[in-house]
């Protein structure tokens, strides 16, 4: 069954970093997408992506926050000066957008800003 | 978006029914979807509901929708231990979910 990766599974870095998480959505989908979700609080949604652009995004997806689809396959999120508060786990996921946009999801990076 | 909001803790016996309750805010949200999270896991999607729909059954899934008052149910029959996850409800096509619910199945 195809499914959606993320790399890595978890991430250190230090505050004031440059991150890039990496996602490999399923192959036939064209919509995608990046969520957190910060220990013991609810899933977030930060960004969607369709036709190499963004279509939607959050509050929570400021100036630190950029999302890239570099070639036919990965869809990177990359924060510029990573907060502490930035530490969470962070899922890609992707749909076909046909009926109830199903959407697929990965196992998430851990990030850990210290 | 406005809080989804969930219990956050459920505990059941195996073989008894669960039920997972979620009280949504987006009225104009076409489906309504729940989702499970395993440990260490990502989220997958369960079962969704089409918001003219009241009640949608999948084997041993039943969702159960009440617009009026903006709640939606998840019933699991026959409870098993591999049914223990978090379970999130989500409204709209950006999904907006819940703090999802702990669902303990003790043998």
């Amino acid at each position: 069954e195809p499914e959606v990766t993320q790399t890595p599974s978890h991430q250190v870095t230090q505050m004031g970093q440059e991150v890039i998480l990496r996602c490999v959505p399923i192959s036939n989908h064209l919509y995608f997408y990046w969520y957190r979700q910060i220990l013991g609080q609810k899933v977030e949604f930060l960004v969607s992506f369709y036709n190499n652009e963004i279509s939607e995004k959050s509050e929570i997806f400021d100036d630190q926050f950029s999302v890239e689809r570099p070639d036919g396959s990965n869809f990177t999120l990359k924060i510029r000066s990573t907060k502490l508060e930035d530490s969470a786990m962070y899922f890609c996921a992707s749909d076909d957008r046909v009926g109830p946009y199903e959407q697929y999801f990965g196992p998430g990076t851990r990030l850990t800003v210290t | 978006g406005e809080d989804v909001e969930q219990s956050l803790f459920l505990s059941v016996r195996e073989g008894d029914s669960s039920v997972i309750n979620c009280t949504y805010t987006d009225s104009s949200s076409t489906y309504l979807y729940w989702y499970k999270q395993e440990p260490g896991a990502g989220l997958q999607l369960l079962t969704y509901i089409f918001s003219n729909m009241d009640m949608k059954q999948d084997q041993r899934l039943t969702v159960l929708l009440n617009k009026k008052d903006k709640h939606l149910s998840l019933r699991i029959a026959d409870t098993q231990t591999g049914d223990s996850a978090i379970y999130f409800c989500a409204e709209s096509s950006a999904l907006n979910f819940g703090k999802g619910t702990s669902l303990l199945v003790t043998p």
